[in-house]
């Protein structure tokens, strides 16, 4: 079963740091560009970052660009967010999402995790 | 202010067809059959529910569709049940420096 399972949420003060991961089984995550989309409870989906199979190519949303890093490491199969500096409106539930496909650049995402909540307040 | 533009709510009753819009611009919706539609109930992930304009991922019923006219898309539902009473979000691929972009989100409620 294809399965991804974020974890690190939590409570961060503003401008402190968090590492988001998700944990990817099922299939083989090494040929897979990945993405991560968060949600304010209650409101839309935003997506936050892109990354490549190969972890060479990223991407980010122009609000988190400069402040957070996305990267994976394909031996141990996960894929991580570093969030530096993070603001009251990086509140959200975090997605880690998969493209549909291996070794494709798509732009729609199946499966998503579960999310994990990052909170961030003094 | 989200980048792609969907109405709030929607509603039907069970059997009957509903169609749920969703407005962009040449950069988005317009410019690429890159236009997908997520299902969300709550407390759950994201599902996807269309892709590339009018594609059905294995396991989605037939009874959703999509379709595309300009810089709009479109998410159709036929024969409403209770269990697609849920949140609806459209994406598309944008050529700006965001790559994806959603809608804000219409509720579905069946009466």
């Amino acid at each position: 079963e294809v399965q991804l399972v974020e974890s690190g949420g939590g409570l961060v003060q503003p401008g402190g740091s968090l590492r988001l991961s998700c944990a990817a089984s099922g299939f083989t995550f090494s040929t897979y560009w990945m993405h991560w989309v968060r949600q304010v409870p209650g409101k839309g989906l935003m997506w936050v970052s892109r990354i490549s199979s190969d972890g060479i190519t990223t991407a980010y949303a122009d609000s988190v660009k400069g402040r957070f890093t996305v990267s994976r490491g394909n031996a141990k199969n996960t894929l991580n967010l570093q969030m530096n500096s993070p603001r009251a409106e990086d509140t959200a539930v975090y997605y880690c999402a998969r493209v549909a496909s291996p070794y494709s650049n798509y732009y729609w995402f199946d499966p998503w995790g579960q999310g994990t909540m990052v909170t961030v307040s003094s | 202010q989200s980048a792609l533009t969907q109405p709030a709510s929607v509603s039907g009753s069970p059997g009957q067809s509903i169609t749920i819009s969703c407005t962009g611009t040449s950069s988005d919706v317009g410019g690429y059959d890159f236009v997908s539609w997520y299902q969300q109930h709550p407390g759950k992930a994201p599902k996807v529910m269309i892709y590339d304009v009018n594609n059905r991922p294995s396991g989605v019923s037939n009874r959703f569709s999509g379709s595309k006219s300009g810089n709009s898309a479109s998410l159709s539902i036929s024969g409403l049940q209770a269990e697609d009473e849920a949140d609806y979000y459209c994406s598309s691929y944008t050529d700006t420096s965001t790559l994806v972009v959603f809608g804000g989100g219409t509720k579905l409620t069946v009466l």
